[in-house]
This record gives C-alpha cells, sequence and structure tokens, in this order.
C-alpha cells in the first residue's frame, strides 16, 4: 500500500492562477480531509468529505473548492491563488469516526 | 467552536531525559484526544491517543494523561532518544454518533530537540 499520495510536492504560483492540488489513497478509507499547515498554527481543517460524492467546509474553507467523484481521489481546488494561500497542505484519509487519521506527505505551495 | 492551546512551542533536552508536553481543549463535549508525531519533510503520524473514557494511557515510552475536570491532557515521552526528535501536536474532537464526522482541532504544535 502507498497510502496517501500528494502530488505535487512543491509548487509556485503567481497570485490569481489557479491550480489542483492532487491526493489519493488506496486503503480504501471512506473519510478524506484536507489541512493547511502554518508556522505556530498548527494544522487547520480545509474541506473534508465523508464518502463520495458527499464534502463540507472545515475551519478555514475561503478559496478553496473540492470534489469527490470516487472513494479514493480527493482533489483541492485553488480558484484565484492569493499569497495568503502561501503554506503547507497536507491531504488526510481515515476508515471510520474513531480511527487514527494518515497523512500524506504535503504540498508545500508558494504565491507570490 | 473548540480550542487547542498547546505548551511550550519549543523543547529541548538531553537523552535520556523525559519530556512532557501539555494542551489545554475549551469544549466539555470533545471525547477523543490524539497526538501526532511529525518528522522533517513527512506528515504527521498518529503515536498515541486517548478516549474520554479513560484518564491514562501508556505504550512503551509514550503515555498520555487526561484530566477532563480542567480540560487538559499531556503528551510524556521517557527515556529520550535522538530519534524522538520532531514536531508533536495534540488535537481533540468530539463523535456525536452516527455519521457525523469528528472534526479536530490541533494545537499549535510543540519542537522537540533531544541532545545526544
Amino acid at each position: 500500500n502507498a497510502g496517501v499520495t500528494q502530488t505535487p510536492k512543491f509548487q509556485v504560483l503567481k497570485t490569481g492562477q489557479s491550480m489542483t492540488l492532487q491526493c489519493a489513497q488506496d486503503m480504501n478509507h471512506e473519510y478524506m480531509s484536507w489541512y493547511r499547515q502554518d508556522p505556530g498554527m498548527g494544522l487547520r481543517l480545509i474541506h473534508y468529505s465523508v464518502g463520495a460524492g458527499i464534502t463540507d467546509q472545515g475551519e478555514v474553507p475561503n478559496g478553496y473548492n473540492v470534489s469527490r467523484s470516487t472513494t479514493e481521489d480527493f482533489p483541492l481546488r485553488l480558484l484565484s491563488a492569493a499569497p495568503s494561500q502561501t503554506s503547507v497542505y497536507f491531504c488526510a484519509s481515515n476508515r471510520g469516526l474513531d480511527s487514527p487519521l494518515h497523512f500524506g506527505n504535503g504540498t508545500r505551495l508558494t504565491v507570490t | 467552536g473548540e480550542n487547542v492551546e498547546q505548551h511550550p512551542s519549543t523543547l529541548s533536552v538531553q537523552e535520556g531525559d523525559s519530556a512532557v508536553i501539555k494542551c489545554t481543549y475549551s469544549d466539555s463535549a470533545s471525547n477523543y484526544f490524539p497526538w501526532y508525531k511529525q518528522e522533517l519533510g513527512k506528515g504527521p503520524q498518529l503515536i498515541i491517543d486517548i478516549r474520554s473514557n479513560v484518564g491514562e494511557k501508556k505504550d512503551q515510552r509514550i503515555a498520555v494523561t487526561l484530566n477532563k475536570t480542567a480540560k487538559h491532557f499531556s503528551l510524556h515521552i521517557t527515556e529520550t532518544q535522538p530519534e524522538d526528535s520532531a514536531v508533536y501536536f495534540c488535537a481533540a474532537s468530539k463523535y456525536a454518533g452516527g455519521t457525523s464526522y469528528g472534526k479536530l482541532t490541533f494545537g499549535q504544535g510543540t519542537i522537540l530537540t533531544v541532545h545526544p
């Protein structure tokens, strides 16, 4: 099992550009989520999904879109990148409500 | 919503010493408290967790204690080793049952350095 795979590892965008961060898991987990990690702020939940076709907002959803068309994939879309979205983004999945999160290795995004 | 405060932000110990990281939470309904370890360039990985019906849990050199009345929980690492050096995050969530998703709220993180 590869676990949770995130691509790309690094990305530089100009303000106003759009892009999609990819996330795939091969553990057949129902639950998937996106977090951003900023210095001194821990990890903050952006969006999450409790199954294919079902998504909901987390703590900091503005500027991001998600969709979940398959169990395996949960892409995160930045609609119009802003410098405030410079961060490290982590995708995670888990099997059930009280099972641990499995994180990918992150995407480091810089918006200039 | 839930607020989790984590202290200290940095912790430096000598190999063999113990390390303690403390977290407080605000929502008395929170009932699940995991701890994650993040090594450089990697995603966080669960090292231990505790539920609100338990006061303490141990796994070899790692232990977590929970005080529901005071709304705080702590991570204890004994006999620290250089490979314990990493960033540690506490988190809290509440599972309301059914299909509700237990959103985790993370603390700010503690950078632990173990000197040989």
